[in-house]
């Protein structure tokens, strides 16, 4: 069984379009995050959430906007999508999130690509 | 090949051979060290961890070592198979008690058969 999942694996797309990419982790964990990984292999995180509470956003333009309908679900719909948001997008999610110390579990990517 | 374009440092080793990959990391009050590694087309995956109380720790051929004093930390596979072939990640929590994980920048690591 997979852990955690995202959907769809490619998404290619025109700028300005509107665009969600969605997460489902099977784990049981409270705490469920947003990656992006660059060209050049670089990650950074973009949120995080616990228990549907957003705990972490670095920083990240209010076109992206994170949902998390329940704690096992967390989804990231982005508005007005620009050539500078191709990426590819991890999903992971880990036990706790709050006390520090929790292995994070990724998911398989989100390769997004903007035309 | 992936590789072409994105400058990452790169170790390339003979299979059998034990390998060794370094990282350095910025922030001295992280507490918490993971390594990862992410092979062609999948999402990171975890290998081993490591706190801010221990300066070692081992696990199936790989091993983590951790220097405070000058904030690196170094990931050993024995005997490395073409399997482990990736992109490793060393990975601290920066954040504290907000549970936030800085990624470093990658090594790519070629076994060849």
């Amino acid at each position: 069984d997979t852990a955690v999942s995202q959907t769809p694996k490619y998404l290619v797309t025109q700028m300005g379009n509107d665009k969600s990419i969605k997460c489902e982790q099977n784990l049981g964990h409270d705490t469920m995050y947003w990656y992006k990984q660059d060209s050049k292999k670089f990650l950074k995180i973009m949120f995080s959430y616990n228990n549907k509470e957003l705990i972490i956003n670095e920083t990240v333009p209010n076109r992206f906007s994170p949902k998390s309908p329940d704690k096992a679900h967390l989804n990231l719909h982005i508005n007005s999508l620009e050539l500078g948001d191709s990426a590819v997008y991890f999903c992971a999610s880990s036990q706790d999130g709050l006390a520090g110390g929790d292995t994070q579990y990724f998911g398989p990517g989100t390769r997004l690509t903007v035309l | 090949g992936e590789s072409v374009g994105l400058h990452l440092p790169t170790l390339s080793v003979q299979e059998g051979d034990n390998s060794i990959i370094n990282c350095a990391y910025s922030n001295s009050a992280s507490d918490y060290f993971i390594w990862y590694k992410q092979e062609s087309g999948k999402g990171p995956q975890f290998i081993i961890d490591i706190r801010s109380n221990m300066d070692k720790r081992q696990g199936q051929r790989v091993t983590v070592l951790l220097n405070k004093t000058v904030k690196h930390l170094s990931l050993q596979i024995a005997a490395t198979q073409p399997g482990d072939s990736a992109v490793y990640f060393c990975a601290e929590n920066s954040g504290g008690s907000n549970y936030k994980l800085t990624f470093g920048k990658g090594t790519l690591l070629t076994v060849n058969p």
